[in-house]
């Protein structure tokens, strides 16, 4: 079984300061981890994924996460947030293998202040 | 095709109505998949159809809900005997053909349903 613990429901930055939402799972299964955006009243969309190869993985919009077992941890930074990061993060887990079907964090909501 | 949509976008009903959803997933796409979120919780699986056939259901989904997909192309979520506590963001996402590893799922802007 996997799990996603997202640390912080909502975390406060100012715009241009570095953004870290933390992220740690648990799997018994080599994992694939991933974040995810939610807009306001719009559905995920997929910042980025680890599978295999390279841990720091970027993403879009400027997002990266290192994927870090020995800690089992999987944090999204940004080094400088914008006003349109302002959003909820999900942090989502899935077994290598089978179905595919993640299991998501409670979610972090970012709020960037000018 | 512009992407995963989901109709009706926003739904109230009264207790104890049924209620229907439909979701278009992305044309090419052969894997749907239905999720539930509540309010400050993530998506949480309900069921997940290759093409027309059901694959996998969650325990979430109790024997009031019941989803289809005709021909492997739409699909529909419907919920029976509505309670409140159905009430929730429903979300539906869509992936192409798996070549044996993961492919990324586009989620739908979601149906949010509130149950009175």
């Amino acid at each position: 079984a996997q799990s996603v613990t997202q640390l912080g429901s909502h975390v406060s930055v100012s715009e241009g300061a570095l953004v870290l939402l933390r992220c740690n799972y648990s799997s018994s299964v080599p994992p694939y981890l991933f974040w995810y955006v939610q807009y306001p009243n719009q559905g995920l969309q997929l910042l980025l994924k680890y599978t295999t190869g390279a841990t720091l993985v970027k993403g879009i919009n400027g997002f990266e996460a290192e994927f870090k077992k020995s800690e089992t941890s999987f944090h999204l930074t940004k080094p400088s947030a914008h006003m349109s990061d302002a959003a909820e993060y999900f942090c989502a887990v899935t077994r290598s293998g089978g179905s595919y079907i993640p299991t998501f964090g409670r979610g972090t909501s970012l709020i960037v202040h000018p | 095709d512009t992407g995963v949509s989901q109709d009706p976008r926003h739904k109230i009903t009264k207790r104890g109505q049924n209620v229907t959803f439909r979701c278009d997933p992305i044309s090419e796409h052969n894997r749907l998949y239905w999720y539930r979120q509540t309010l400050g919780q993530g998506p949480e699986f309900l069921t997940y159809f290759q093409n027309e056939a059901q694959l996998e259901k969650s325990r979430l989904l109790s024997d009031r809900f019941s989803a289809e997909r005709p021909k492997g192309s739409f699909s529909t979520l419907e919920i029976q005997r509505t309670e409140q506590g159905d009430s929730a963001m429903y979300l539906c996402a869509s992936s192409p053909r798996s070549s044996g590893g993961y492919n990324e799922q586009f989620f739908g802007p979601g149906t949010r349903l509130t149950v009175l």
